[in-house]
């Protein structure tokens, strides 16, 4: 089944070192999203990929960082994990043609940070 | 600023009965609105969707009504069913303001009773 795969599904990490999430897709869209989710809370983007176009959200922190290596992958780099950072993190895939902006997400990769 | 504002956080609901599950937005300029459902440990999937130029759409147990002059949309489930018991996120588009990002709303947790 075509599906959104993300690895680790639990990441426990220390303060301050740097941590890797990784996303991979077989539904070949050309669009990938990373949300971020904290305890009752809506979804909110961070960044997303149109292709090899990187957009980010104005208000992501420069502590957050993507790379997009091709169309299947997708990863999100925490520089220096706070605290503040521990939450459940969402990747999620759509096609860019309307009209339906239907986004599939994966199961989430929650991350604890110590 | 929560765009997408859901003031209900829980809902309990006897199964076989309506679940009606509400939704309020602030932009006007959004035009496409979904319903995301989410179980613990999966990502959100993809429940129904509007857009702002209809005002009901119904795809099975599922309609979700849109009234823009209230700027509120409400999600009804007829008959409720135990395996609906999940959080139901509402989400808003704008392509003209946000691009591809969903705004989602905080959630509603559903329980559907025996």
């Amino acid at each position: 089944d075509a599906m959104v795969i993300q690895n680790p599904r639990y990441q426990v990490t220390q303060f301050g070192k740097p941590v890797t999430l990784s996303c991979s897709q077989t539904l070949n869209h050309n669009v990938m999203y990373w949300y971020q989710q904290k305890s009752s809370q809506a979804p909110k983007l961070l960044f997303h990929y149109y292709d090899k176009d990187f957009n980010n959200e104005a208000d992501t922190p420069d502590n957050f960082q993507s790379r997009r290596p091709n169309t299947s992958f997708c990863f999100l780099d925490i520089r220096s994990p706070g605290l503040g950072d521990a939450a459940m993190y969402l990747c999620a895939t759509s096609t860019d043609t309307g009209p339906s902006y239907e986004q599939y997400f994966g199961p989430g990769t929650r991350l604890t940070v110590t | 600023d929560q765009q997408v504002k859901q003031n209900s956080p829980s809902l309990s609901v006897q199964e076989g009965r309506i679940s009606i599950l509400n939704c309020d937005y602030t932009n006007s300029m959004f035009d496409y609105f979904l319903w995301y459902k989410k179980y613990p440990a999966e990502g959100p999937t993809f429940l129904i969707s509007i857009s702002s130029i209809k005002d009901k759409n119904e795809d099975g147990r599922f309609t979700v009504f849109l009234n823009k002059s209230a700027k509120h949309l409400s999600l009804h489930i007829v008959p409720s069913q135990p395996g609906d018991s999940a959080v139901y996120f509402c989400a808003a588009i704008g392509a003209d303001i946000s691009g591809y990002a969903l705004n989602f709303g905080k959630g509603t947790s559903l329980l559907v009773t025996p």
